[in-house]
């Protein structure tokens, strides 16, 4: 079945330390996006690529980077910059057409 | 910030329907309503969208009021597993919106009960 992978599923990290969320989808959908998710909030966006070797900063791109190497592929690098790491992390694709989203699982991070 | 009102929370009897409410007054023409739910922990679902036009599948229904500004997802016969938060989101096309983000609010917390 078609869907998206996400994975680790639970992901420790010392502090000070980068750290790669890893996202792929078998959907052929050409836009991908990166949200993070707070205990009791909504979702918030951290970039976003809508095609292969390029990608836009989302609402809170600050101390996360990304890459688009692939159409399957989008990961996520936390990096010793970003100040609250420590939320649950969603990967997200569309086809670029009002159709709906498909989420992954998610990966919950914790800064220990 | 969320183009849309939802209530916080609410409760349906197990095998009733639920009807989630969602204003979103200020929607533009090219713009569609979206409904997602998330169960706790799991990432979001789609389940709906429309325009104008009700709609309906296999999940729920989609009633949209004729000047737009407001609408509401039905399930029309509730089970436990319908327990979790119902996001309404007003989004334009993919192909229009920078990137197509969704943009979230709190959305609705639905908790079925025996």
């Amino acid at each position: 079945d078609g869907g998206i992978t996400q994975s680790p599923k639970y992901l420790f990290r010392k502090e000070g330390q980068n750290v790669t969320l890893s996202c792929e989808q078998n959907l052929n959908h050409d836009a991908m996006y990166w949200y993070r998710q707070d205990p009791g909030q909504g979702l918030r966006l951290i970039y976003y690529s809508q095609i292969v070797n390029d990608f836009q900063k989302g609402d809170i791109a600050e101390g996360y980077s990304v890459s688009r190497e692939k159409k399957e592929s989008f990961p996520l690098t936390v990096t010793s910059a970003q100040k609250n790491p420590t939320a649950f992390y969603l990967c997200a694709s569309n086809p670029r057409q009002n159709y709906g989203y498909t989420f992954g699982s998610g990966t919950r991070l914790t800064v220990v | 910030d969320a183009k849309t009102t939802q209530p916080p929370s609410m409760d349906c009897a197990e095998g009733r329907a639920a009807n989630l409410p969602c204003n979103h007054s200020t929607i533009s023409g090219n713009e569609y309503v979206y409904w997602y739910r998330q169960i706790h922990s799991q990432g979001p679902q789609y389940i709906i969208h429309g325009l104008k036009n009700n709609e309906t599948n296999e999940m729920a229904s989609l009633i949209i009021t004729e000047d737009r500004k407001s609408s509401t997802l039905i399930l029309p016969h509730a089970t436990l597993r319908d327990t979790a938060v119902y996001y309404c989101i007003v989004s334009p096309p993919a192909i229009y919106n920078q990137g197509g983000k969704l943009i979230f609010g709190q959305g609705t917390e639905l908790s079925v009960k025996p």
